[in-house]
């Protein structure tokens, strides 16, 4: 099982609806969470952290975390063709190397005008 | 202009080459970190520095070597060692005075092996 887990997509949505893209991870001490957006070609931005069980918003963005359940999620609301990217889910994972961030394979979305 | 820096943009290695790849940030964070991410995948961790002069092997560190002289400088070293090299190399740093855990990316190299 991999540590932390995206479905890859594409996730394909229209202009203007909500996106959610999921993740799930697998080491319940796990506290802090983060959402990157990957362009084509081009290197992770963060969007948003997130460290407490419930919602974070960001002006169209909204990280989800439940500890419980061992997921986070991003919703994006009234999506833009220019948030077509790869989001990467990152979470602090604790193993043998110590306390490190572990990546998600990313979910590829496109949104279509 | 604060930030995270890395050259070339566009490597390109012949077989049996050792290559460098250079990563510089100005942030005056600690701890510098080199990713590998291939083609639709995620990214993997190659080496970390936590501390000037010393540095810790990441989940693929085979085939590759770095230094941590300067606190502002971490480069990579790719050796011939390492056999498929082609990838996209990414560069982040992490201020962890406070507890602070983001790390941040520099714009990346991407390595062809011809």
């Amino acid at each position: 099982q991999k540590e932390v887990e995206q479905n890859s997509g594409p996730l394909s949505v229209p202009e203007g609806a909500i996106a959610s893209l999921n993740c799930t991870y697998s080491d319940r001490v796990s506290q802090s969470f983060f959402w990157y957006r990957q362009y084509s070609g081009k290197s992770p931005e963060l969007i948003m952290s997130i460290y407490s069980n419930g919602d974070k918003e960001d002006g169209r963005f909204t990280a989800q975390l439940n500890k419980a359940s061992q997921y986070v999620s991003l919703l994006i609301r009234d999506s833009q063709p220019s948030d077509s990217a790869t989001y990467l889910c990152a979470v602090n994972i604790v193993n043998n190397a110590g306390n490190m961030l572990t990546f998600g394979g990313g979910t590829r979305l496109m949104v279509k005008p | 202009d604060g930030g995270i820096t890395q050259s070339p943009k566009y490597l390109f290695r012949k077989e049996g080459q050792n290559v460098t790849l250079s990563c510089e940030q100005n942030l005056n964070h600690d701890a510098m970190y080199w990713y590998r991410q291939d083609p639709g995948q995620g990214l993997r961790l190659i080496y970390y520095s936590q501390i000037v002069n010393d540095f810790q092997k990441g989940d693929i560190a085979e085939g590759y070597s770095v230094s941590r002289e300067k606190k502002e400088s971490f480069p990579l070293t790719v050796t011939s060692a390492q056999k498929n090299p082609t990838a996209f190399y990414l560069c982040a740093s992490k201020l962890v005075a406070g507890g602070a855990d983001t790390q941040y990316f520099g714009p990346g190299t991407r390595l062809t092996v011809l």
